[in-house]
């Protein structure tokens, strides 16, 4: 597709339990941007990853959140053990330059946690 | 670390100017951006400028930098019922190479 995808567009979990979100950047687009948007924080920068080197995760809320990117493409975001202030929408971006340039949001995954 | 920092509402009058003002804290992004964002939809960049520019004019958009006094502004010319969304200031911070500061963003109200 000519956009960034995320997949589910919702989901809902009970705490306690353990999620993956996916993101599948534009094709061609070298870095890749977790990001949570939550009322009352605005959007917050969870973690970056940059072709093949050592992902930046200083955004990263708690040890309970992790991401992975294969073959520089896809990226999942795994958040154990949920709790109820994890609920959120999760945003995923990409972009083409390094050094800021444009980044291309997908429509996110929007996360309950009940 | 970087703080952006914008009001929160701002209403007007279809055909009017809208102005949403923006400050930040860290001069040192090269690039600074508005990105849009309607109900229900996902993030959508608007435009952005240089860091080397004083302004830039993109159709019924225009953004004014004052790197001195480091603030950001975005004025929307004949505003419409179509621009009512929320609008989002970020630049990009030094803390993790290019992943962006946002501001918690300004509701813009247009009534016909």
């Amino acid at each position: 597709g000519a956009g960034v995808s995320q997949s589910p567009s919702n989901k809902v979990t009970e705490k306690g339990k353990d999620v993956e979100l996916r993101c599948d950047p534009i094709s061609g687009h070298t870095a890749l941007y977790w990001y949570r948007q939550s009322l009352g924080q605005g959007l917050e920068f969870l973690i970056y990853f940059q072709g093949n080197s050592a992902p930046d995760k200083s955004g990263l809320p708690s040890d309970r959140f992790s991401a992975e990117r294969t073959g520089g493409s896809v990226s999942t975001l795994t958040i154990q053990r949920t709790q109820q202030e994890d609920s959120a929408v999760y945003l995923c971006a990409s972009s083409s330059l390094s050094g800021g340039g444009e980044q291309y949001f997908g429509p996110g995954t929007r996360l309950t946690v009940t | 670390g970087e703080d952006v920092e914008q009001s929160l509402f701002l209403s007007v009058r279809e055909g009017d100017s809208s102005v949403i003002n923006c400050t930040y804290t860290d001069s040192s992004s090269t690039y600074l951006y508005w990105y849009k964002q309607e109900p229900g939809a996902g993030l959508q960049l608007l435009t952005y400028i240089f860091s080397n520019m004083d302004m830039k004019q993109d159709q019924r958009l225009t953004v004014l930098l004052n790197k001195k006094d480091k603030h950001l502004s975005l004025r929307i010319a004949d505003t419409q019922t179509g621009d009512s969304a929320i609008y989002f200031c970020a630049v990009v911070t030094n803390q993790a190479g290019t992943a962006l500061i946002f501001g918690k963003g300004t509701t813009l109200s247009v009534s016909s």
